[in-house]
């Protein structure tokens, strides 16, 4: 079956520092990845869209300066939190879409800001 | 605009017992829906879909949902559950274009109690 992949599982970061998160499809491509958030005990929020060769589609109230997501290959597709702080802490969903239209995802990263 | 609502946060019931997730949806147009489960510090994983067809999709460990388009649900049920199916189960729309991205529920923690 279709696999998604992060590195890292988790992380630990002092505040101010940036976070690079990685999200594979392992054995597909993938032209649209989804990048999502979830905070303890909630549901998943959709931070953005990635779309291979262009511009990630960000969700209202996500700032893409913040969160900067790059999709250079059908396989690959990178969350960079920048300048990372306490409330940035939280685990981190990828998501890619398959060649039948599923979404496939990853085991997420969990990511904590000292 | 799509929408899914789980009535339940949290649903304890005792092994062996029967359960029903209870999920409804809100959509202006034909929708897909998932079930996805995610166990302690875990990604998603699909449990069960319905795209087309017969109205009652089953998964491999014995989880059922039957699409009511009338009553605008996608309950799941389990006529006999186990210790290892405590986990939290997040129903799932979206639209059969395959366009636009996963609207998830609040999710439902079903607690398995020996």
């Amino acid at each position: 079956g279709a696999v998604v992949s992060q590195h890292p599982s988790w992380v630990i970061c002092k505040s101010g520092t940036s976070v690079k998160i990685e999200c594979r499809s392992l054995d597909f491509q993938a032209t649209t990845m989804f990048w999502y958030r979830q905070f303890p005990k909630q549901s998943l929020m959709l931070m953005a869209t990635s779309n291979e060769g262009s511009k990630a589609t960000y969700e209202q109230g996500v700032e893409k300066d913040k969160f900067l997501i790059n999709h250079a290959s059908l396989t690959l597709s990178t969350l960079t939190v920048t300048s990372a702080h306490p409330e940035d802490s939280s685990f981190y969903i990828c998501s890619a879409k398959g060649p039948l239209g599923d979404q496939y995802f990853g085991p997420g990263t969990r990511l904590l800001v000292l | 605009a799509q929408s899914v609502t789980q009535l339940d946060s949290q649903v304890p019931v005792f092994e062996e017992a029967p359960v029903e997730l209870r999920c409804n949806y809100s959509s202006s147009v034909s929708v897909y829906l998932f079930w996805y489960v995610q166990y302690p510090n875990q990604g998603l994983q699909l449990l069960l879909k319905y795209l087309s067809g017969s109205t009652l999709v089953e998964s491999i460990n014995g989880f059922e949902a039957e699409f009511n388009k009338s009553q605008t649900s996608f309950h799941l049920r389990k006529p006999s559950v186990h210790i290892s199916d405590t986990a939290e189960y997040f129903c799932a729309v979206s639209d059969p274009s395959g366009n636009t991205p996963l609207v998830f529920g609040k999710g439902t923690r079903l607690s398995v109690i020996a």
